[in-house]
């Protein structure tokens, strides 16, 4: 049964830092993993994709790496911004038809 | 803007009424998939329709239903309601293209039963 952790479960940053976000899956066959960013009573906005061939994804000053060996993924943060604060969502899909989510990280950037 | 939309945004019922949640998806993503997000946890797939008919089903009971249309909307309905179902529900579609799927996500509606 594939299970999905994050950790730090919150984190709080000042303006202009550096951060990884760290995700962790059991099951190491999985078909791809996927990074969500959660405002507070929002939906999910899709950042990064990494399908299971692939070893990271960038995206301006989001870069996720996957190592499917290790069962680790994690989403680097460059010069964290206030409008960064929200909730950090892992999902992997190791199934034909879900994804199974860890439970976030918190994020808050101080200005 | 993921082309996804979700009715209500917002609902309010009382335990053992029924509720039905609806989404529409954008043309050619032809699998929707249902998630319930209980307050501070991750989203926990409900089920998943592929061309109407469901297509695998999450740990919930039989009293969460769906159906599937030809239109890329799709409804979740909710029997015998409880305090335990007021969450955030999310419907995803999936876009495959090249041998690559993505999942989109609506904006979702938060029941709160009372």
């Amino acid at each position: 049964k594939q299970e999905v952790t994050q950790i730090p479960a919150a984190l709080s940053v000042p303006e202009g830092e550096n951060l990884v976000l760290n995700c962790s899956f059991t099951d190491s066959a999985i078909y791809n993993l996927q990074w969500f960013r959660q405002d507070p009573g929002k939906g999910l906005t899709s950042l990064l994709l990494i399908q299971s061939s692939q070893r990271e994804q960038t995206s301006g000053r989001l870069n996720a790496s996957l190592d499917k060996s290790s069962g680790r993924s994690t989403l680097y943060i460059a010069a964290s911004q206030p409008g960064d604060s929200a909730t950090y969502l892992c999902a992997v899909r190791s199934g034909t038809y879900k994804y199974i989510f860890g439970t976030g990280t918190r994020l808050k950037v101080l200005a | 803007e993921t082309g996804v939309t979700q009715s209500p945004t917002h609902l309010i019922k009382t335990r053992g009424q029924q509720v039905t949640l609806r989404c529409s998806s954008q043309s050619g993503h032809n699998t929707v998939s249902w998630y319930q997000q209980a307050l501070g946890q991750g989203p926990q797939f409900i089920f998943q329709y592929y061309r109407e008919e469901e297509n695998g089903r999450g740990n919930f009971p039989p009293r969460f239903s769906g159906l599937q249309f030809p239109n890329y909307s799709s409804e979740l309905n909710v029997n015998a309601l409880e305090l335990d179902d007021s969450a955030l529900y999310l419907c995803a579609s999936t876009l495959r293209d090249g041998g690559q799927e993505t999942q989109y996500f609506g904006p979702g509606t938060r029941l709160l039963v009372l």
